[in-house]
């Protein structure tokens, strides 16, 4: 099955600045890789996606970029705000994309 | 605008005990799946539907089992709780398969087994 691996585990940024976060995943034929931010108490919530036919996305402050060759892919995000403190996590299809596999998750913490 | 409502919010049980956590889509997707959430472990799959009728294995899926008798329903149950099993349950739907259908989840349900 698919295998993910996500770094770093947490993270804390000054308001304003950057912040990436990296995924490796183990089975090349995978095509779909998903990015879900979970606030305190809540369930994960979709903010951004990427397919295989494309290297990059953006979406306002956001971006992932995908390098399918070394297998992995990554989050941006830029101008941080301190709302976009929580914990994120890639995931990407297994099961014959019957499922996804998670990454253990990085907390963002943004500093005022 | 429900989209997923699982209950309870919070449950305490006994070792041995049995319940059912519930979980009810609105959205009229065809797939749905039980997480749980571990510190530092992400989330696993616990067991998943991709309709009515059809269920299957995930990940984790000893000491649990799953029916999905319609299309908006997916309960977990519990047989026989046990410590190993305090966590957080989360139930996800999507419209279809996952290459083009991103995953809704509920707000999950803490279980702490005693």
């Amino acid at each position: 099955g698919e295998n993910v691996e996500q770094h770093p585990s947490t993270l804390s940024v000054q308001e304003g600045d950057s912040a990436v976060i990296k995924c490796t995943y183990s089975d090349s034929a995978s095509n779909y890789f998903p990015w879900y931010k979970q606030e305190l108490g809540k369930g994960p919530q979709l903010i951004i996606d990427i397919r295989s036919n494309v290297g990059e996305k953006k979406d306002q402050r956001i971006a992932v970029t995908l390098n399918k060759t070394a297998k992995h892919f990554s989050l941006h995000i830029t101008e941080t705000q301190p709302e976009d403190s929580a914990v994120y996590f890639c995931a990407a299809p297994t099961r014959g994309r019957r499922a996804l596999t998670f990454g253990s998750g990085t907390r963002l913490q943004v500093q005022p | 605008n429900a989209g997923v409502t699982q209950t309870p919010k919070f449950q305490v049980l006994k070792t041995g005990q049995s319940m059912t956590l519930q979980c009810a889509q609105d959205m009229n997707h065809e797939y749905m799946s039980w997480y749980r959430q571990d510190p530092g472990m992400g989330l696993r799959l616990i067991h998943y539907s991709v309709g009515a009728g059809i269920t299957d294995q995930g990940e984790v899926p000893n000491g649990y089992n799953v029916s999905r008798s319609t299309t908006e329903d997916f309960p977990l149950r519990l047989l026989s709780a046990a410590p190993s099993q305090t966590s957080v349950y989360f139930c996800a739907s999507s419209r279809n398969t996952l290459g083009n259908s991103p995953l809704h989840f509920g707000n999950g349900t803490r279980l702490t087994v005693t």
